[in-house]
């Protein structure tokens, strides 16, 4: 069955450390999403791609580092410096050739501080 | 700026009753509008989509949502609630292009 992977579902993390959260879909979608979600604040987009080797900033980026070297695959590295980090936290993908395209969302990381 | 307000983070009925989550949405032209779920711990599931073919839009589980220009809404109803209907549910707009806003959720607490 097509759809998206996240791994690991729950992480951890030591102070001053930096982790990578990993997203792998297989539904050929061109762009892929990676979206933060905080009780009562909904989701908020950090970085997005709509083609390989090329991505954009979202509302919260500064802290969060991404890449896109295969059209699969949209690892998220949650840096030392951003001092917040535990959340839940969501990829998502969907098709770009056009609007209104619905995004699908894998099942998310949870990632907690030691 | 294009937004997505849900009207209530918490809303109970019991079961059997009618669902009714609200949604509205600030858009200068008829944009795209989506209903999803989420249960605890997981991804977002899409439950409706509107795209402009229909102001009544079926979706999955029971659930509809009416699109209303002149109130600038898209709350989702469904009939009759069921124990499994529990979760927390999203509107989403796409007013040009394809940014998502999301709302900031509704939870729903169906009690037996």
């Amino acid at each position: 069955d097509g759809g998206i992977t996240q791994s690991p579902k729950y992480l951890f993390r030591k102070e001053g450390q930096n982790v990578t959260l990993s997203c792998e879909q297989n539904l050929n979608h061109d762009a892929m999403y990676w979206y933060r979600q905080d009780p009562g604040q909904g989701l908020r987009l950090i970085y997005y791609s709509q083609i390989v080797n090329d991505f954009q900033k979202g509302d919260i980026a500064e802290g969060y580092s991404v890449s896109r070297e295969k059209k699969e695959s949209f690892p998220l590295t949650v840096t030392s410096a951003q001092k917040n980090p535990t959340a839940f936290y969501l990829c998502a993908s969907s098709i770009f050739q056009q609007g209104g395209q619905p995004q699908h969302f894998g099942d998310g990381t949870r990632l907690s501080i030691l | 700026a294009q937004s997505v307000t849900q009207l209530g983070s918490h809303v109970s009925v019991s079961e059997g009753a009618l669902v009714l989550l609200r949604c509205n949405y600030s858009s200068s032209v008829p944009p795209y509008l989506f209903w999803y779920v989420q249960y605890p711990n997981q991804g977002l599931q899409l439950l409706l989509k509107y795209t402009s073919a229909a102001t009544l839009v079926k979706g999955i589980n029971g659930f509809e949502a009416e699109f209303k220009k002149s109130e600038t809404s898209f709350h989702l109803t469904k009939p009759s609630a069921h124990m499994s209907d529990a979760a927390e549910y999203f509107c989403a707009v796409i007013p040009t292009g394809n940014q998502f806003y999301f709302g900031t959720g509704t939870s729903l607490t169906v009690i037996p």
